[in-house]
């Protein structure tokens, strides 16, 4: 599949290892944030969310985390897999029922194996 | 399988000429995005529409364009092409009223400018 090729960070982590990806967002207002992963040659695709009345939320082998006091979020994936490799993007949703989504900068997730 | 549909998937053009690309959202999705993803700036939303009507703008050029149909598929136009507009386009379906910022995203149309 084709690369898009962004100038991204990086975050190599070792086969069966615990990785942190981490988000600052700018819109207090937002009432969803969510992650997203895009795979080489692909579309993003949603991993999992998190209202802002929330500060953590489970997934399978993920977990979001939410400080609104700082205005910091983080994706928890446990047990990293050669499969997690790809762009991962922290987005804010905040137009409501009209979902406005504006995505942060990615970072790319590379596995060791 | 996001369950969109985009087209075409590549299309490389010259300066100063108009593409149109297609989207079609998952079936029973009523609203419609637009982003724009280059080297520099990530994905950048452009437009957004709910049901045949605009309800989201973020930063579209207005050399660009788009309208959503009857029969829900959107079609983004961009013309007076230049280099910078090399990009790959992606489109996005949702579910209204979810909330929540689960967008299905199709695979994109990768545009090249020449």
């Amino acid at each position: 599949g084709e690369s898009v090729g962004l100038h991204l960070p990086t975050l190599s982590v070792q086969e069966g290892d615990n990785s942190i990806i981490n988000c600052a967002y700018s819109n207090s207002a937002s009432d969803y944030f969510i992650w997203y992963k895009q795979e080489s040659g692909k579309g993003p695709q949603f991993i999992i969310d998190i209202r802002s009345n929330m500060d953590k939320r489970q997934g399978q082998r993920v977990t979001v985390l939410l400080n609104k006091t700082v205005k910091h979020l983080s994706l928890q994936i446990a047990a990293t897999q050669p499969g997690d490799s790809a762009v991962y993007f922290c987005a804010e949703n905040n137009e409501g029922g009209y979902q406005k989504v504006t995505f942060g900068t990615g970072t790319k997730l590379q596995v060791i194996p | 399988d996001s369950g969109v549909t985009q087209t075409p998937k590549h299309l490389i053009t010259a300066t100063g000429q108009r593409v149109t690309l297609r989207c079609s959202p998952r079936s029973g999705d009523l609203s419609v995005y637009w982003y724009q993803q280059s080297l520099d700036q990530g994905l950048q939303f452009l437009i957004q529409y709910y049901n045949g009507e605009e309800r989201a703008k973020g930063n579209i050029l207005e050399r660009f364009s788009a309208q959503q149909f009857p029969d829900l598929h959107s079609e983004l136009n961009l013309s007076s092409l230049e280099l910078g507009d090399s990009a790959l386009y992606f489109c996005a379906s949702s579910v209204v009223g979810q909330g929540t910022g689960e967008l299905f995203f199709g695979e994109g149309s990768r545009l090249t400018v020449l």
